[in-house]
Parts: C-alpha cells; sequence; structure tokens
C-alpha cells in the first residue's frame, strides 16, 4: 500500500522559477527520500532525510520534515527545464526496511 | 558509482511465453535487490524484496509463482514473468541496496535500475 501522499500531484512553473512539492504520510519512519523519474526512465535519488533531521540541503534542492506533522517538503529553487519530470517521496521505516512510494508529482517547467 | 543496470531494457513477448528480466549491481555488491513495477503514470508499486541465498519475499497480492525470483549472487537478481498475459504488460524496475556501512554511500538508499518495458501482445 502507498505511504506517502504528495501534492499537488501536477506542477507547472516558469524556468527560474522554485518549485515546492510536498508529500505527507501515516506511520512512523526512519527515513524519507525523494526520487525524480524523467518519462519512462529509471529513478534517479535526489535526496535522503533522517527522521531525526529537519532539513537537509543538496545544490538546489532543499528537503525539510516535520515528523509532528508527518510531512516533508521538497524545494527546488530556480527551477531549469531540466527539472521538468516526476517526483516521488518514499519512506523507510528502518535500515533495511523496503520503501513505500507516494503517488508521485509531475513538475512541468517551461522555458 | 553505485550502477544498476537492467537487461532487456524493453521486451515484445506473445501471451502465454515467459520472460526474464536481469538485475545487476555493476560496482558494489547489493544483498537485497527490490522489484517494483510501474504503470503509466502510476507510482512504483513494490512486488517482491529478493535476497541473495534464500528465497523472495513477495508482497500481498503478488503470484510467486507467477513472477519467479532468483537472486542467485550478490550481483545479479532475475525477475522471470511466466506465462505473461497483456494485463503483465508494465515498466518493471529493479533497485539494490548496497551492502553495509563500510562503503561511502548511505547505508538506507537504493539504487535504480532504468527500467524494462515490458510489452504482451
Amino acid at each position: 500500500s502507498q505511504q506517502g501522499e504528495e501534492d499537488p500531484q501536477a506542477l507547472s512553473i516558469q524556468e527560474g522559477e522554485n518549485a515546492t512539492m510536498n508529500c505527507s504520510y501515516k506511520t512512523s519512519i526512519n527515513n524519507l527520500q525523494w526520487y525524480r523519474q524523467n518519462s519512462g526512465r529509471g529513478l534517479v535519488h535526489l535526496i535522503l532525510i533522517r527522521s531525526n533531521e529537519k532539513e537537509k540541503h543538496s545544490g538546489r534542492l532543499r528537503v525539510t520534515l516535520d515528523t509532528s506533522k508527518k510531512s516533508s517538503s521538497l524545494l527546488i529553487t530556480a527551477s531549469r527545464a531540466a527539472d521538468t519530470a516526476s517526483y516521488f517521496c518514499a519512506t523507510g521505516t528502518g535500515a533495511n526496511s523496503k520503501l513505500t512510494f507516494g503517488k508521485g508529482i509531475t513538475l512541468s517547467v517551461r522555458p | 558509482g553505485a550502477v544498476v543496470s537492467q537487461h532487456p531494457s524493453w521486451v515484445i513477448c506473445k501471451s502465454g511465453t515467459s520472460v526474464k528480466i536481469e538485475c545487476r549491481s555493476l560496482d558494489f555488491q547489493a544483498t537485497t535487490m527490490f522489484w517494483y513495477r510501474q504503470f503509466p503514470k502510476q507510482s512504483l508499486m513494490l512486488m517482491a524484496t529478493s535476497n541473495e541465498g534464500s528465497k523472495a519475499t513477495y508482497e500481498q497480492g503478488v503470484e510467486k509463482d507467477k513472477f519467479l525470483i532468483n537472486h542467485a549472487s550478490l550481483t545479479l537478481s532475475t525477475l522471470t514473468v511466466t506465462s505473461a498475459h497483456p494485463e503483465d504488460s508494465s515498466f518493471y524496475i529493479c533497485s539494490a541496496r548496497a551492502l553495509g556501512t563500510g562503503v561511502r554511500r548511505e547505508y538506507y538508499e537504493q539504487y535504480f535500475g532504468p527500467g524494462t518495458r515490458l510489452t504482451v501482445t
């Protein structure tokens, strides 16, 4: 069953703008990860945040995690057309656990 | 580093035939590999967890006799779709989890293959 629920389901922005995507989950987690998938391709790991972390940065990406609200956000700053893809959050409940993926967000960045 | 390959990248087969998909970790050892399927514009659904040297663990609703998984080595897992039918047409993606904490990679991170597009006619 899917745990992560992303919103919005689809997002269209202009190149240069920031894109914010949210993910909510239901059960306790050990870590939360964000992935990108280009159409018809495999997944690319973007960033992992552990349950004891509140914020993490990687290049133009900023991820926050609020375990009290069971939610996470992914911010992509200064978006580029190449950021156009589907983005998924996935939760893990332990070091050896499987991941449960959300439904995904389709991001379109207009040049 | 941390490259996972899948073969074939796409396959078309006739209804009733079997298809084998390979998943390989190219530069690391993976005690655990995962198999997912993804329908168009949908999320990834975990089918099974493949552990090297032991039987795979299947998710609820996934027929183990239809989706045969073999994890014969630390770098290779195979998924065989037996007696394929058109409803088995999907995008199959594998992922591999790196071994232990002694490598320079996040212990929890899964590395995904590029996927295999299966079309059953």
